[in-house]
């Protein structure tokens, strides 16, 4: 059973086009996260949502939305798609508090041409 | 520092060497010291984490301590082997901060020649 399931895999679409990953876990995590594998490779916290709390990550741009329909599910959708968009992007669950890890979906690589 | 640093940023050691690595972290208002093991093309696994000052965490021939007050902590790898090649994560939380606000570090890639 996949802890952290992402949806699609592989996405690639042309500029400009508007697109959605999907992201559902079923631990019974309160919180999810949406992380961007940028091209350093370094891993950085786009959004991280519970049902009281929304924090964006100030340098996202507000192309990129979460939508939470409830707690199993964090989608993230991207608006007027960039080349600079493309990259891997990994969701990620957790209970609330911070000694408790993160567990991560297998990656969304991006594409846009 | 503000940044969370790793280093080496990559290593190669052959079957059954042992090796360590370093995270250095922002050692004011910390609260949590994460650790992961990321294989290529698979998701980032949590390893450990660490929030006293003096922990030592153990799992099979990984072990990691962790120094709050200097704001670094060491990854041990005992008797490397093939499988243990990947790159090893380390993420700080400071006090105040949610979950949304962990720090990674750019990774540790171990390679383990047979």
């Amino acid at each position: 059973d996949t802890a952290v399931s992402q949806t699609p895999k592989y996405l690639v679409t042309q500029m400009g086009n508007d697109k959605s990953i999907k992201c559902e876990q079923n631990l019974g995590h309160d919180t999810m996260y949406w992380y961007k594998q940028d091209s350093k490779k370094f891993l950085k916290i786009m959004f991280s949502y519970n049902n009281k709390e929304l924090i964006i990550n100030e340098t996202v741009p507000n192309r990129f939305s979460p939508k939470s329909p409830d707690k199993a599910h964090l989608n993230l959708h991207i608006n007027s798609l960039e080349l600079g968009d493309s990259a891997v992007y990994f969701c990620a669950s957790s209970r609330l508090s911070g000694a408790n890890v993160l567990t991560f979906g297998a990656g969304s690589r991006l594409t846009v041409l | 520092i503000l940044n969370v640093e790793q280093s080496p940023q990559s290593l190669h050691v052959q079957e059954g060497d042992s090796t360590n690595f370093t995270c250095s972290f922002p050692s004011s208002n910390f609260y949590a010291l994460h650790w992961y093991r990321w294989e290529t093309a698979k998701s980032p696994e949590a390893l450990f984490v660490m929030t006293l000052n003096g922990d030592e965490k153990k799992k099979g021939r990984i072990s990691a301590t962790l120094n709050t007050k200097e704001g670094y902590s060491y990854l041990y790898i005992k008797g490397s082997q093939p499988e243990d090649s990947a790159t090893y994560l380390c993420a700080s939380l400071r006090y105040g901060g949610s979950q949304g606000n962990l720090i990674f570090g750019k990774g540790t890639k171990l390679s383990v020649k047979p």
